[in-house]
């Protein structure tokens, strides 16, 4: 069973960093784009950007260019989403999805809730 | 402002058909030949239903269909059920990035 585990929700004071994980198993890891997808509360769903394990080739949309940093270990089959400095607009559930050879994203992580406050 | 525009609710009660459209600026029809839509309950991670436009993945219903004209790509769910209440994204390519839709409410009335 091809499936993506995230790491669990957490709870930040504005200012602090912070690194939350998208264990994926089932398949080949470094074969297929991991991406990474942020849902303010009550909003909508934003793209933030793309990482393909195989050899870390990133692409982060504009919107979130300089706020985030997305990187992979391969090795133990992790993708990572990362902030130097988290600001309270930062609060908000974050999904990895493996991109299939289709261009669609399946599966899903559960999530991750990231709460920023001081 | 997404690149990708949808309504922001549609309405059925239980047996109808709707449709929830998904219009982007551009005339590139590659846009349209890679939508992808995903279904999301609340409190969920989104499923997708639809992709490469039209495809429907094993394990869909077949009450989901779709179609792309122009610079419009459509959902339609027919045979409306109250599990079919939820929030419809679609998504697609659009320049260099992957791009969202703003997302469309379901109410099953």
């Amino acid at each position: 069973e091809v499936r993506l585990v995230q790491s669990g929700a957490e709870v930040k004071k504005p200012g602090e960093s912070l690194k939350i994980s998208c264990k994926g198993s089932g398949y080949n890891f470094t074969n297929y784009w991991i991406g990474w997808v942020r849902q303010m509360p009550g909003k909508g769903l934003e793209w933030m950007g793309i990482i393909y394990p195989g050899n870390s080739n990133t692409r982060y949309s504009p919107s979130f260019q300089g706020q985030v940093t997305i990187s992979a270990d391969k090795s133990i089959t992790t993708a990572y989403l990362q902030w130097r400095s988290l600001k309270a607009s930062d609060t908000a559930m974050y999904y990895c999805a493996r991109q299939s050879a289709d261009f669609y994203y399946d599966p899903w992580g559960h999530g991750t809730l990231v709460t920023v406050s001081s | 402002q997404s690149a990708l525009t949808q309504p922001a609710s549609v309405s059925g009660s239980p047996g109808q058909s709707i449709i929830i459209s998904c219009s982007g600026t551009s005339s590139d029809a590659g846009i349209y030949n890679l939508v992808s839509w995903y279904q999301q309950h609340p409190g969920k991670a989104p499923k997708v239903m639809i992709y490469e436009g039209i495809r429907r993945p094993s394990g869909v219903s077949d009450r989901f269909s779709a179609s792309k004209s122009g610079n419009t790509a459509s959902l339609t769910i027919s045979g409306l059920q109250a599990e079919d209440e939820a929030d419809y994204y679609c998504f697609s390519h659009v320049g260099s990035y992957w791009v969202f839709g703003g997302g469309t409410k379901l109410t099953v009335l």
